[in-house]
This record gives C-alpha cells, sequence and structure tokens, in this order.
C-alpha cells in the first residue's frame, strides 16, 4: 500500500491566485482529514469527512478555503485567492478505526 | 475537548529508557489517550493509544494513571530515529471506538543524544 498520497509536494504561487491541493486516501479507510501546521499556530485541524461527507469545517479559517471529497478515493482543498498568511505545510490524513496515517504534506508558499 | 499539558522539551541518551509524560487532569471517561510522533519534515505518525488499561506495541509501551489524569509513553530503549516532537492527544470516543477528531497541541520536543 503506498499510504496517503498528496500533490504536489510543493507550491510556489503569488498572492490571488487560486491553490488546489490533492490527497488520495487509503484505501478502505473511510474518514479524511485536513490538517495545516506552521510555525505560529502548530497542527490544525481544518476539516474532516467520513465516507465522503463533511463532518466537522470548523477549522476552515474562513470562505476563501473550501474542501470536497466526490469520492472515497480523493479529496482536494481549495484556496481562492491565496494570501501570503495561507503558506503553511498542509497535511491530508487517513483513518479507518483508531489511527489516522499522514500524507508527506504539501508545502505552501504564497509570495 | 479536554487539553493536555506536555513538557516543552525533554533530553535523552541513545541506548537508553525515555518516560514522556502527560497530563490530562480534565479526561472524561470516553476520551481515549492517543499519542503520536513527527520527525523533522515529516507528517505526524501514529505511535500508540489506550483507554484504562496499559498498553505495548512493538514502537512504545503507554502507562495509564489509575485515575486517567496522566499517563507516560515509554521508549524503552532510545535511538537517534526517535528524535521527535511527541503530541499527547485526547480523541473523543462513542461505543468504544474513537471518534476520530485529534485536536494537537505543543507536544514535546524529544532530543536523542548519542
Amino acid at each position: 500500500d503506498a499510504g496517503v498520497i498528496q500533490s504536489p509536494r510543493h507550491e510556489v504561487t503569488e498572492m490571488g491566485q487560486e491553490v488546489t491541493l490533492r490527497c488520495k486516501p487509503i484505501s478502505g479507510h473511510n474518514s479524511l482529514f485536513w490538517y495545516r501546521q506552521t510555525m505560529m499556530r502548530g497542527l490544525e485541524l481544518l476539516i474532516y469527512f467520513n465516507n465522503n461527507v463533511p463532518i466537522d469545517d470548523s477549522g476552515m479559517p474562513e470562505d476563501r478555503f473550501s474542501a470536497k471529497m466526490p469520492n472515497a478515493s480523493f479529496s482536494t482543498l481549495k484556496i481562492q485567492p491565496s494570501e501570503p498568511r495561507d503558506s503553511a505545510v498542509y497535511f491530508c490524513a487517513a483513518s479507518r478505526y483508531n489511527e489516522q496515517f499522514f500524507g508527506p504534506g504539501t508545502r505552501l508558499t504564497v509570495l | 475537548d479536554a487539553k493536555t499539558t506536555q513538557p516543552n522539551s525533554m533530553e535523552s541518551n541513545e541506548e537508553e529508557p525515555v518516560h514522556l509524560p502527560c497530563n490530562h487532569s480534565t479526561i472524561s471517561g470516553t476520551d481515549y489517550i492517543h499519542w503520536y510522533r513527527q520527525l523533522p519534515s515529516q507528517g505526524p505518525e501514529y505511535v500508540i493509544h489506550g483507554l484504562t488499561s496499559n498498553v505495548n506495541n512493538r514502537m512504545a509501551s503507554l502507562a495509564i494513571a489509575e485515575d486517567r489524569k496522566s499517563s507516560t509513553l515509554i521508549l524503552h530503549r532510545a535511538t537517534l530515529r526517535d528524535a521527535a516532537v511527541y503530541y499527547c492527544i485526547l480523541q473523543r470516543g462513542t461505543g468504544g471506538t474513537s471518534y476520530g477528531k485529534l485536536t494537537f497541541g505543543q507536544g514535546t520536543i524529544l532530543t536523542v543524544h548519542p
């Protein structure tokens, strides 16, 4: 099993541009989580899905952020428009029972 | 969500045991105690979890106080690869399974000296 796959691994963009981060969870793991990590705020949960349905999006910072999970094998996190303060490492994680498996993360830099 | 308190940092020597403490005095009866670690430039990695009884796996042991207000992660023989940030997290459980949501604190930075 390849584990959780995230793409791209690195993204550099300019302020105002749309950014889309992608995640392919582990097959059969029906919960999916998006986290953001910065030095200032640590690791924060943005949103999570169970069986492709968003359960808790209270961590999504503002309307510029949106997440979708159209099927069990794919999820996206979109930022539109992006701002420099969105620069962070974004992690996707998948879970079936108690353990969450994290992907390698996407390092986003907004100039 | 119930909070956890961990020391900011700890140091150990290679091949020695490490005891990482965690206080969670406001833990509720259905909260599971989880430990994750994050190695440099990697995503967090599950280490161990438990509810009431002590737990052992190939990575570590988890010792849970009888009143459940504290726990200790035990690495039996630290290696240089164990240098990481260790997070103690309470996860709300229902019906005997963890509910899923994890709230990460600042964790403990473990330094292992050769």
